[in-house]
């Protein structure tokens, strides 16, 4: 079973910073097959970017996802207020489980 | 816009069954992978299960295989999740999805989930 494994746990940051979050898997997941999700208190998860690096319908263009192999990273460019979230990694697409990370919380500063 | 709705979620017993139902008000139900995924304050969130568009193809994480069963009725545009000799640890939150076309297991939509509590 791959794991993944998000980084860090927590990242305080200020309106208009960059956010960069890891998700590093145990083993090579050999294809395009990552996503990552955003998360809201109360809320389901929502889809923000799949296939590593495609945006999901109307997620902005501050958003973006990059990597391959083991390590992939999602970015997001001026926090805006309402980026304040916690983040998930999933690999899919491949044999399974289709593990997800633990997550990271992004949190005001 | 797509519409996850589901239900049947509740408390039950140890040992006790639950039948999850999750109804798809979008387009071209029978054109998705289908998924269930839970969560809980503990272990974040959990891939369970993944059904392939045709009903003939299906995963579940090890734990719930033997104890879940995955399905879906196209012309309802349903899926369910029926839950047997449930455990403590399958108390969750557990949410539809709606996949992709072509591959398993991802979550393009999620439904706003329903609370399993499995205590006595």
């Amino acid at each position: 079973e791959i794991v993944l494994t998000q980084s860090p746990a927590t990242l305080s940051l200020s309106p208009g910073e960059r956010a960069t979050l890891s998700c590093g898997a145990s083993q090579n997941i050999n294809s395009k097959y990552l996503a990552w999700y955003q998360q809201k208190p109360g809320l389901a998860p929502r889809l923000l970017i799949y296939d590593i690096s495609s945006r999901a319908t109307g997620v902005p263009d501050r958003f973006s996802g990059s990597g391959s192999g083991t390590d992939f990273t999602l970015t997001i460019n001026r926090l805006e207020p309402e980026d304040f979230a916690v983040y998930y990694c999933q690999r899919y697409g491949t044999s399974p489980p289709y593990t997800f990370g633990q997550g990271t919380k992004v949190e005001i500063k | 816009e797509v519409e996850l709705v589901e239900s049947g979620g509740g408390l039950v017993q140890p040992g006790g069954s639950l039948r999850l139902s999750c109804v798809d008000s979008g387009f071209n139900f029978n054109s998705h992978w289908m998924n269930w995924v839970r969560q809980t304050p503990g272990r974040g969130l959990e891939w369970v299960a993944t059904i392939k568009q045709d009903g003939n193809e299906k995963y579940y994480v090890d734990s719930a295989k033997g104890r879940f069963t995955i399905s879906r009725d196209n012309a309802k545009s349903s899926l369910y999740l029926q839950m047997n000799n449930l455990r403590a640890e399958d108390t969750a939150v557990y949410y539809c999805t709606r996949g992709g076309i072509i591959v398993p297991g991802g979550a393009v939509d999620w439904g706003q989930g329903t609370l399993v509590t499995v205590s006595s």
